[in-house]
C-alpha cells in the first residue's frame, strides 16, 4: 500500500530556508503517470498548491510564491523535497506531500496525501 | 488564476441528513474537479475525481456531478465517520486551485 510521509524541522526561523522531504513507501517514485505535489494549510486557512515534480525533475510551481520554491527528486531514495526560502511567518501551515495522478485525460488528482506536517515561523 | 467558490462554509446536519456542497468555478473548468474529506491530524482522502467518478474504496453515499462551472458533492445519507471538512479543486490549469472547505458540523 502506498504511503507518504514527510518529514522535516518543525520551526524555521524567519529569513532562513523551509527543507522537507517526502518519503514514499510501497511503490516506486519513478513512473512517468506519476507526480509528486506539495500542499499547504495556513492554521484556519484553506488549502494552496505550492507545485509538482515528475521523477525526471520537471518542476511546475505556483507563482503565488514568486521564485522561493525550489523542488527535487531523489530516486534512490525514494523521495522528494521542497525548500522554500526567506519564509515569514505567513508561510506557517501544515505542509503536505502527495502523489498527483495524470494517468488519464480527465484531469489530475492527489492521492494518497501524507498525514502533514506542521511548520511554524517564529523567532 | 481560477477561483473556487465553495458554499456553505459550514453547515450542521444530523445522521442520516442529506447533505450538499457546491463549488462553483470562475471560469469553466470542464469536469476537472476533484473533492477531498479533511479531518485534523489524518491525511486527506480524495472521495471524487473528475467531477463524478467515485475513487475505489470510497462509499457510495458519496456522489459528484456538475460540468462546466458549478459542481456539487453529495451525501445520500450522513454517517457519523463523514463529519469533516470538504474541499474541491480545480485540474483545469496550473497553478492548480481549491474551494475553501465546507466543514460539516453535528446538530
Amino acid at each position: 500500500q502506498l504511503h507518504l510521509q514527510e518529514s522535516g524541522p518543525g520551526l524555521v526561523k524567519p529569513s532562513e530556508t523551509l527543507s522537507l522531504t517526502c518519503t514514499v513507501s510501497g511503490a516506486s517514485i519513478t513512473s512517468y503517470t506519476y507526480y509528486w505535489g506539495w500542499i499547504r494549510q495556513p492554521p484556519g486557512k484553506g488549502l494552496e498548491w505550492m507545485g509538482n515534480i515528475d521523477y525526471s525533475g520537471n518542476t511546475d510551481y505556483n507563482p503565488s510564491l514568486k521564485g522561493r520554491v525550489t523542488m527535487s527528486i531523489d530516486t534512490s531514495k525514494n523521495q522528494f523535497s521542497l525548500k522554500l526560502k526567506s519564509v515569514t511567518a505567513a508561510d506557517t501551515a501544515i505542509f503536505y506531500c502527495a502523489r498527483v495522478d495524470v494517468s488519464n485525460w480527465f484531469g489530475d488528482w492527489f492521492d494518497p496525501w501524507g498525514q502533514g506536517t506542521l511548520v511554524t515561523v517564529s523567532s | 488564476d481560477i477561483q473556487m467558490t465553495q458554499s456553505p462554509s459550514s453547515l450542521s446536519a444530523s445522521i442520516g441528513d442529506r447533505v450538499t456542497i457546491t463549488c462553483r468555478a470562475s471560469q469553466s473548468i470542464t469536469s476537472y474537479v476533484n473533492w477531498y474529506q479533511m479531518k485534523p491530524g489524518k491525511a486527506p482522502n480524495l472521495l471524487i475525481y473528475a467531477a463524478s467518478i467515485l475513487r475505489s474504496g470510497v462509499p457510495s453515499r458519496f456522489s459528484g456531478s456538475g460540468s462546466g462551472t458549478d459542481f456539487t458533492l453529495t451525501i445520500s445519507s450522513l454517517q457519523p465517520e463523514d463529519f469533516a471538512t470538504y474541499f474541491c479543486q480545480q485540474s483545469n490549469s496550473s497553478p492548480r486551485t481549491f474551494g475553501q472547505g465546507t466543514k460539516v458540523e453535528m446538530k
